[in-house]
């Protein structure tokens, strides 16, 4: 079993759509969880993190975490276009970022 | 701020030849920098964490003998991909953690390798 799993998508949806994208875990010592966002043959970008459980937001993003079921969520709202790209979870294992495979998303307008 | 640079963005060499990757943290200080590797459409894979100033601890499987890392200093760490072959040929990425930091890690924008 991963450590980190995701779907890996494609994920289409048109402008303007609610995206509920998804990740589970299996270590329970997992405390930060991390989203980032990668363009096609660009590094990867952080766009939220987390410690333990509950909610964060940022804009159109929402981070969710429930460590009771290891699982970690993140919503956009309202997308555009320009969200279009891989969405990698990532856990914060011992000294190092453990990845999830990434959902690669498509959003058309 | 929190931006890491890497060069070159793309590069091309023969198999048999080295080549030597830069990974910077431009405004921050970076005790530990990270290297990965992607191949098409899958994740990030770990291929070694690098402390300032000490030697890269490796992942398994990863030839420490082929990837030579240095971090000489705060903010350089270099991949040197010896004897290239073209199964090395990926998308190379590095990440650097702020000192102080225990978890947030910065991307470079990676480093195209085709070897031919």
């Amino acid at each position: 079993q991963k450590e980190v799993e995701q779907d890996p998508g494609p994920l289409s949806v048109p402008e303007g759509a609610i995206v509920s994208l998804n990740c589970t875990y299996s270590n329970s010592a997992f405390q930060y969880f991390m989203w980032y966002r990668q363009y096609s043959r660009k590094g990867p970008e952080l766009l939220m993190y987390t410690y333990s459980s509950g909610n964060k937001e940022d804009g159109r993003f929402t981070a969710q975490v429930d460590k009771s079921s290891k699982y970690i969520s993140l919503f956009i709202r309202d997308s555009q276009p320009s969200d279009s790209a891989t969405y990698l979870c990532a856990d914060q294992g011992f000294q190092k970022l453990v990845f999830g495979t990434g959902t690669r998303l498509l959003v058309s307008p | 701020g929190a931006v890491v640079s890497q060069h070159p963005s793309w590069v091309i060499c023969k198999s048999g030849t080295s080549v030597k990757i830069e990974c910077r943290s431009l405004d921050f200080q970076a005790t530990t920098m990270f290297w990965y590797r992607q191949f098409p459409k899958q994740s990030l894979m770990l291929m070694a964490t690098s402390n300032e100033g000490s030697k890269a601890t490796y992942e398994q499987g990863v030839e420490k003998d082929k990837f030579l890392i240095n971090h000489a200093s705060l903010t350089l760490s270099t991949l040197t991909v010896t004897s290239a072959h073209p199964e090395d040929s990926s998308f190379y990425i590095c990440s650097a953690r702020a000192s102080g930091s225990s978890y947030e890690q910065y991307f470079g924008p990676g480093t195209r390798l085709t070897v031919t």
